[in-house]
């Protein structure tokens, strides 16, 4: 069965700084994943996915994520943060021939001035 | 597309109240998701159709609690009677097996509150 890992569960980074969040899935053959984000009193929108190919992906806002197979890890990365991305980030896990996907615990992101 | 509909968006109930929320797929959809957020649990998949046939219903945490799929453009979630810990926001998703890899569109949400 898949799992998922979002080791950090709050992270503040200064606007204009990096941002890398990480994530950890567990699955046995190459799985589809996703990052999705979740701004206050919304639901959640999809920033980018990955499944085969390259394996750095390009996705909305200015995020991207690196797929690495040794590591089992799909982090998620942007160059320089804007106070409007603070928001909580899901990472989440699928399986081909399975449209459900396994969901992490989140990573709530804050942004200082 | 006016992507997965929800409503309502609040609710407000007094507990051992009927509750009901209503999800709307993508038209086109063959999968739909209900899940349940909370600040303890996190985003719980509570139950899913596929084709409005439920799937796995493994997440649905009591038997106050019921889902139905009519049709392919419709859905509900049924809490009776309702609980304070029942209080939550409700999302409900939806995929195709013919669209892009797995991935769920999700709707707006229904933030429930039982007193």
């Amino acid at each position: 069965a898949q799992s998922v890992t979002q080791p950090d569960i709050h992270i503040t980074v200064s606007e204009g700084a990096s941002l890398e969040l990480r994530c950890n899935y567990s699955y046995g053959a190459t799985p589809y994943l996703f990052w999705y984000v979740q701004s206050p009193g919304q639901g959640l929108q999809l920033l980018l996915k990955y499944f085969s190919g390259d394996t750095l992906v390009q996705g909305i806002k200015g995020f991207e994520a690196e797929f690495k197979r040794s590591q089992s890890s799909f982090n998620l990365r942007k160059p320089s943060v804007h106070w409007s991305d603070a928001a909580e980030y899901f990472c989440a896990v699928g399986a081909t021939g399975f449209q459900k996907l396994v969901f992490g615990t989140g990573t709530r992101l804050l942004v200082s001035p | 597309d006016a992507g997965v509909i929800q409503s309502p968006r609040h609710e407000v109930t007094e507990m051992g109240q009927e509750v009901t929320l209503r999800c709307k797929p993508i038209s086109g959809h063959d999968y739909l998701f209900w899940y349940r957020q909370t600040m303890m649990r996190g985003l719980e998949l509570l139950i899913y159709f596929n084709n409005n046939v439920p799937i796995d219903d493994s997440g649905m945490p009591e038997d106050r609690f019921s889902a139905k799929m009519p049709n392919a453009s419709f859905s509900t979630l049924k809490i009776q009677p309702s609980e304070p810990r029942d209080s939550a926001v409700y999302f409900c998703a939806s995929s195709s097996t013919s669209g892009s890899w797995n991935e769920q569109f999700f709707g707006p949400g229904t933030r429930l509150t039982v007193l």
